[in-house]
């Protein structure tokens, strides 16, 4: 059980606008920064979006993160067949004194 | 290049130790927390503790706490984790990664896969 809430599966055509949902308490998202991280198959999971809506060098603009309260979102516009990957959020717990997952997104491009 | 680079993958006996590293190089090691992630097979990541190399100050997971050990020696900018008796739900992938001041975590070593099976 997972202490951030994400869908299990998303999925979408190519060129599409997906989104994937991110919800969590006011020990985590509701105070701290959001991250999420994209993990391609058999690799080791990647910085994709960080401080909530901020992404690294290299990361195309079709990825864009928000936060609002106690939630999170990722969205990812036109979709492309190599965007196939799970998609995990991420924060900070003050409670835990650690850091939260999600359980995960697995997207399928059509 | 900044990069975390992990030992290799192991096959164990239940009940044998283990220690996996975690290597970093192209900035200040002891400047930054390096994190333990595990996956299990199939299943997504879990947060199992945290160090400062600095100081070797660590904090972990109520789920990991007293099953294994983080450690760090910054003299060779590496860190570790590692168990005294390995059960076979050990068996997963463990990552490293570096925590940057926003809070984010970049790079991640490229993972460690721990089988443990009689």
């Amino acid at each position: 059980q997972s202490v951030l809430t994400q869908p299990p599966s998303a999925s979408g055509t190519p060129g599409q606008r997906v989104t994937i949902s991110c919800s969590g308490s006011s020990s985590n998202i509701g105070s701290n920064t959001v991250n999420w991280y994209r993990q391609l198959p058999g690799t080791a999971p990647k910085l994709l979006i960080y401080s909530n809506d901020q992404r690294p060098s290299g990361v195309p603009d079709r990825f864009s993160g928000s936060k609002s309260g106690t939630s999170a979102s990722l969205a990812i516009s036109g979709l492309q067949s190599e965007d196939e990957a799970d998609y995990y959020c991420a924060a900070w717990d003050d409670s835990l004194s650690g850091l939260v997952f999600g359980g995960g997104t697995q997207l399928t491009v059509l | 290049e900044v990069q975390l680079v992990q030992s290799g993958a192991e096959v164990k006996k239940p009940g044998e130790s283990l220690r996996i590293s975690c290597k970093g190089s192209g900035y200040s090691f002891s400047s930054f927390w390096i994190i333990w992630v595990r996956q299990m097979p199939g299943k997504g990541l879990e947060w199992m503790g945290r160090i400062s190399p600095s100081d070797s100050y660590t904090k972990y997971s109520p789920s990991f706490q007293g099953h294994v050990t983080i450690s760090a020696d910054k003299s060779i900018n590496t860190a570790y984790l590692q168990w005294s008796s390995l059960k076979a739900s050990d068996t997963a992938m463990y990552y490293c990664a570096r925590r940057l001041n926003s809070g984010r975590f970049d790079p991640w070593g490229q993972g460690t896969l721990v089988t443990v099976s009689s």
